[in-house]
């Protein structure tokens, strides 16, 4: 089945401890991307990247960091989470020649 | 500063009703429209894209409709279900450019029956 998977789905941290969220595709898209989802504000996108070892800034990049070692996996850092970035993390990925993003069933993280 | 604008940000709609989210976007290099439709607990899914160059595009009871003029476009959906349930989120993007979708805030649908 052609999917996006993240894990894990829902992540209660606290406050400066590291942790990494992880993002696979089965598709063999080029392009992927991080959004979080905050009420009101809708999706923002954090990173994104175009292809393996081809990353760069979204909107909201602030405290977070990616990599793309690997066409299918793009995971997410937060080196130090703070209260602020509780959130719901969605990846997406899609061929840079279309324009639908497939997403991934979110992660849910509440830093404390 | 949202690029993309969309309202009402809830919506309560009688089964059988017609849905109607409006948005408007600023940037006018944008030639790409998606909806984007999120049931609880999933990722958004495409629903309904449109380009520019029509004013109008349907798919099942789901309509687009489009102003190229006043920078906005609106989803319809006719004969509104229970099922169509879900929050919409309305989108842009410029094609070629990296594939970079600017959301709207989202409209949480509700359908009573």
């Amino acid at each position: 089945e052609a999917q996006v998977t993240q894990n894990p789905r829902y992540l209660i941290t606290v406050t400066g401890k590291k942790l990494t969220v992880t993002c696979s595709q089965n598709m063999n898209h080029e392009y992927m991307s991080w959004y979080r989802q905050d009420p009101g504000l809708g999706l923002r996108q954090i990173y994104y990247s175009m292809n393996v070892e081809v990353t760069d800034k979204g909107d909201v990049p602030e405290g977070y960091k990616v990599s793309r070692k690997e066409k299918r996996n793009f995971p997410l850092i937060l080196e130090s989470p703070s209260p602020n970035q509780t959130s719901l993390y969605f990846c997406a990925s899609t061929f840079l020649a279309s324009n639908e993003q497939f997403f991934g069933p979110g992660t849910r993280l509440t830093v404390l | 500063q949202q690029q993309v604008k969309q309202s009402p940000q809830s919506l309560i709609v009688q089964k059988g009703g017609i849905s109607i989210i409006n948005c408007a976007y600023e940037n006018t290099a944008f030639d790409y429209f998606p909806w984007y439709q999120q049931f609880p607990g999933k990722g958004p899914a495409l629903l309904i894209a449109i380009r520019p160059d029509v004013s109008e595009k349907k798919e099942g009871r789901f309509t687009i409709s489009f102003n190229k003029s006043a920078k906005q476009f609106s989803l319809h959906i006719m004969d509104s279900q229970p099922g169509d349930s879900a929050t919409y989120f309305c989108a842009a993007s410029i094609e070629g450019y990296g594939n970079k979708l600017v959301f709207g805030a989202g409209t949480i649908l509700r359908v009573k029956s």
